[in-house]
């Protein structure tokens, strides 16, 4: 089982980012993915979750309606939409894998993290 | 702001034992699982216990967790050097449309 994360970097508030987590090594559709952020020198937070299929999906609250998790199941990728970003949305951000299909945050496996960093 | 609270330090010296607790709510701990992850510095965090009390393959069985109610713990016997790293629980919450959770999160210190 292999996650890479990908797409973080500097944006400025109020800026769009899109991350990517390409996975490997399992079948993709039958899992869930959540993604996992922690801001610099703080404790992990659950962002977002998607369910194997893609049917289900679910944020924390403070990203509701500016974050959108998505999946291609056909590209064994998953995604994270980030709009609106302010500041502290600055954080390492990893990709996770369930080991069933809905989301239990029992996540046997991570990426390596990517960071993103909005600031003026 | 975690709806899961934990302490935030613990210590001990080598060979002892060490409890972590992770208090919750009837809208997390009522019908979900408990799972802890250890993170050591800079690298990405660990699963360390799933399923309340089940160690993945390859963790030591000095590792192990229990749940009772709204609260939950995460016990470490036979302290060792490499156990240096913080804690976190986490869990299903039913709460809204429902939502993954984490523990505030305890920093394990070998004296």
């Amino acid at each position: 089982v292999q996650l890479l994360d990908s797409g973080g970097g500097f944006v400025q508030p109020g800026g769009s980012l899109r991350l990517s987590c390409a996975a490997s090594g399992f079948t993709f559709s039958s899992y869930g993915m959540s993604w996992v952020r922690q801001a610099p020198g703080k404790g992990l937070e659950w962002v977002s979750g998607i369910s194997g299929s893609g049917a289900s999906t679910y944020y924390a609250d403070s990203v509701k309606g500016r974050f959108t998790i998505s999946r291609d199941n056909a590209k064994n990728t998953l995604y994270l939409q980030m709009n609106s970003l302010r500041a502290e949305d600055t954080a390492v951000y990893y990709c996770a894998k369930e080991s069933v299909t809905a989301i239990q945050t029992r996540f046997f496996y991570w990426g390596q993290g990517t960071l993103v960093t909005v600031s003026s | 702001q975690s709806v899961l609270t934990q302490p935030p330090s613990a210590s001990g010296t080598p060979g002892q034992r060490v409890t972590i607790s992770c208090s919750g709510s009837s809208s997390n701990f009522g019908s979900n699982i408990i799972n802890w992850y250890q993170q050591l510095p800079g690298t990405a965090p660990k699963l360390l216990i799933y399923g309340n009390n089940q160690r993945p393959s390859g963790v030591p069985d000095r590792f192990s967790g229990s749940k009772s109610g709204t609260s939950a713990s995460l016990a470490i016997s036979g302290l060792q050097s490499e156990d240096e790293a913080d804690y976190y629980c986490a869990t299903w919450d039913d709460s809204l449309n429902g939502r993954g959770v984490f523990g505030t999160g305890t920093k394990v210190t070998v004296l």
